[in-house]
């Protein structure tokens, strides 16, 4: 059974760096794409960013220029880094596993399933 | 971006009576070349994770029961529950994998009448 926890800081002073950790169990990193995606008051369900561990991150253009998404396969973790933070960025961050077909050149993503159970990250001084 | 719009924002419905959710992209969702629509519904319980209902617009995920049903294509699309259970309470999203940024529904929050 797959399984997958965020963790990391619940507060973030503005102007700083948000980092989370998704810990991946029942299954290699790998094997699948992850993707990070975010749940604000304001504007929803909003999708950050996903990666694989053969090729390049594809990232929200609206968060593009501060994202890093990276993965630890060593220790099974996707890791999510938000710079220069302010209160727009407090949210409930969930990782997830992308669902997908395909291999070598060519793969077609699909939903994401499952989802962690989501950290809460205040932005606030 | 493809803008997804989900009406109404929040529904009542009696227990055992039929809930009707819409979606509506702001451009087609189906793939030509291989006749999918790439839209996902998902349910949101309070406390949980989102959980997957539905993919490929209409195909139950594994374990869904059988009340719950996607209909549509190309931009609009709908959840219906056709006897709704205390267990589903929930927001339910929709969400287009058509292509990146992927995104999402507003959400429709299901009450109880």
């Amino acid at each position: 059974q797959v399984q997958l926890q965020e963790s990391g800081p619940g507060l973030v002073k503005p102007s700083e760096t948000l980092s989370l950790i998704c810990t991946v169990s029942g299954v290699s990193i790998t094997d699948y794409y992850w993707s990070w995606i975010r749940q604000t008051p304001g504007k929803g369900l909003e999708w950050i960013g996903y990666i694989h561990y053969t090729g390049s991150p594809n990232y929200n253009p609206s968060l593009k220029s501060r994202v890093n998404i990276s993965l630890d396969t060593s220790k099974n973790r996707v890791s999510l880094n938000l710079t220069s933070v302010t209160s727009a960025d407090t949210a409930i961050y969930y990782c997830a596993r992308v669902m997908f077909e395909g291999s070598g050149n060519y793969f077609d993503l699909h939903w994401l399933d499952p989802w962690g159970q989501g950290t809460l990250v205040t932005v606030s001084s | 971006d493809i803008v997804m719009s989900q009406s109404p924002d929040s529904l009542a419905v009696s227990l055992g009576e039929r809930a009707t959710i819409n979606c509506k992209a702001s451009q087609s969702v189906l793939y030509s070349s291989n006749n999918r629509n790439y839209l996902t519904w998902y349910q949101h319980k309070p406390g949980q994770p989102p959980k997957v209902l539905i993919y490929w617009a209409s195909t139950r995920a594994s374990g869904v029961p059988e009340r719950f049903s996607g209909s549509g294509s190309r931009t609009d699309f709908t959840l219906t529950i056709s006897s709704l259970q205390a267990e589903d309470v929930a927001s339910y999203y929709c969400q287009q994998y058509f292509s990146t940024p992927w995104t999402f529904g507003q959400g429709t929050k299901v009450e109880i009448k």
